[in-house]
């Protein structure tokens, strides 16, 4: 069975403080890794995609990398606007499914 | 552009009583899902739709869950009757691609959060 781990479950930072964010995952053939954002009330709000070991992608003080095993969200200098709950997902490539499955995310709230 | 638009947002209802949430999803996207996030949990899928077919709908608890998405736009999902446990948020989503196009970008709605009593 397809499984995603999320550490920690929360963490507090000082503005400007940088840290990272960690996703393991177990998948009977990666075809994606996903993260997105989630703020209170609202729906998850897609972030990146990284489909194999490797690669990273960008987007503002965020930076998302992968492994074989594992997924990293670097957040660097990060803002109060950055507080929210960052979730993970997988897709696997096998089996007729396309379906994502979550990890059940970090609370992460800057502080000013 | 608009985005994926639910309704209600909110609902409180009793146990074994039953309730609709329904979806407007992103215009022009073809596959549309329904995720149900229990409070400190991720969304977990309930059912895929690409345009009226139903894709995945292995983890739809079909005894008490029924969902529809009648000419390929927008859905409902019921819940009858409901349980105390399913009581959480109903999200729904709405892509572009598919299959193996799909690159894991779901544009959600902002839920409907359903408490049972």
């Amino acid at each position: 069975e397809d499984q995603v781990t999320q550490s920690p479950e929360a963490l507090r930072l000082q503005e400007g403080e940088s840290s990272s964010l960690n996703c393991s995952y177990t998948v009977s053939g990666l075809r994606g890794l996903f993260w997105y954002r989630q703020d209170p009330g609202k729906g998850p709000e897609f972030l990146f995609t990284l489909y194999s070991a490797g690669e990273e992608k960008e987007k503002e003080r965020l930076k998302a990398t992968l492994t074989k095993k594992e997924s990293f969200l670097h957040i660097t200098a990060p803002k109060p606007e950055d507080s929210a709950t960052y979730l993970c997902a997988v897709q696997a490539a096998q089996g007729g499914s396309e379906k994502l499955v979550f990890g059940k995310g970090t609370k992460l709230t800057v502080n000013p | 552009e608009a985005g994926v638009a639910q309704s209600p947002r909110y609902k409180i209802i009793e146990k074994r009583q039953s309730v609709a949430f329904w979806c407007n999803p992103i215009s022009g996207h073809a596959t549309l899902y329904w995720y149900q996030q229990i409070l400190g949990q991720g969304p977990k899928l309930l059912i895929q739709f690409q345009n009226n077919g139903v894709v995945d709908d292995s983890q739809l608890p079909k005894d008490r869950f029924s969902a529809e998405r009648l000419k390929g736009v927008d859905s409902t999902l019921k819940i009858q009757p409901a349980k105390l446990e399913d009581s959480a948020v109903y999200l729904c989503a709405s892509s572009l691609d598919s299959g193996l196009l799909n690159t894991g970008e779901l544009f959600f709605g902002e839920g409907s959060r359903l408490t049972v009593l």
